[in-house]
């Protein structure tokens, strides 16, 4: 168990409807990564949080965005779906950098299928 | 803006048999590297880093990896391979150590071990 929790782990849906995907750090990771991997594909990076505010953005489309709340929570917000958004949605956190490593946390997924 | 690339879609090697999953990068400054282990249907677990210091780091389940700077390369390796060391590893590069910095990962490659 990584302590990244996300929610839901599945969520099926319709083309042209909007989900909300929601990620809980590690206690006292303060970023938040957002990543998507489609079938049998890579991890493309989409945006980056720290304490509440963006701190990178990867190849993150229009129709989706993100935040990351004073608790230090996170939701990925996906709307006008298309079949192609289907995919696994990774959140992943870090702990404060300061020569610790800098590595990664993963949660288990939100696979999203839209239909 | 740095990359990662992993030129083997599938590696298959035998039991008990050394495997080597390769990797490459780019990166302007200094090169933060990691290895991550992905199971089916599950999140990516990290295995290793290299940050600075000595060229071979040790990490998880008996994994090792070789960091070459003039080579641009961070191999991932295990002396003899075991059948539970099927799965998808990752290879992936942050380009600092800022609350801003960018974590990229490679396309993934594919451990079969066959027993």
């Amino acid at each position: 168990d990584s302590g990244v929790t996300q929610t839901p782990k599945h969520l099926i849906t319709a083309t042209g409807q909007r989900v909300t995907l929601r990620c809980s750090p590690r206690s006292g990771d303060l970023s938040v990564y957002w990543y998507q991997q489609s079938l049998d594909q890579g991890l493309q990076f989409l945006i980056q949080y720290y304490n509440g505010e963006e701190r990178a953005k990867g190849n993150i489309l229009e129709r989706f965005s993100a935040q990351q709340f004073p608790d230090l929570h996170s939701e990925l917000n996906l709307s006008s779906l298309e079949l192609g958004d289907s995919a696994l949605y990774f959140c992943a956190s870090s702990p404060p950098s300061r020569g610790r490593g800098g590595e990664l946390f993963f949660g288990e997924g939100s696979r999203l299928t839209v239909l | 803006a740095q990359s990662v690339a992993q030129p083997e879609d599938q590696v298959n090697v035998a039991e008990g048999n050394p495997l080597t999953v390769k990797c490459t990068y780019s990166v302007s400054g200094n090169p933060y590297l990691f290895w991550y282990v992905q199971y089916p249907n599950r999140g990516l677990q990290f295995l290793l880093k290299y940050i600075t210091g000595d060229n071979l780091v040790k990490g998880s389940y008996g994994f090792e990896a070789e960091f070459n700077k003039s080579q641009t390369s961070f191999h991932l390796k295990k002396p003899s391979a075991l059948v539970s060391d099927s799965a998808l590893y990752f290879c992936a590069v942050r380009d600092g150590y800022s609350s801003a910095s960018k974590i990229i990962f490679g396309s993934g490659t594919r451990l079969s071990i066959r027993p």
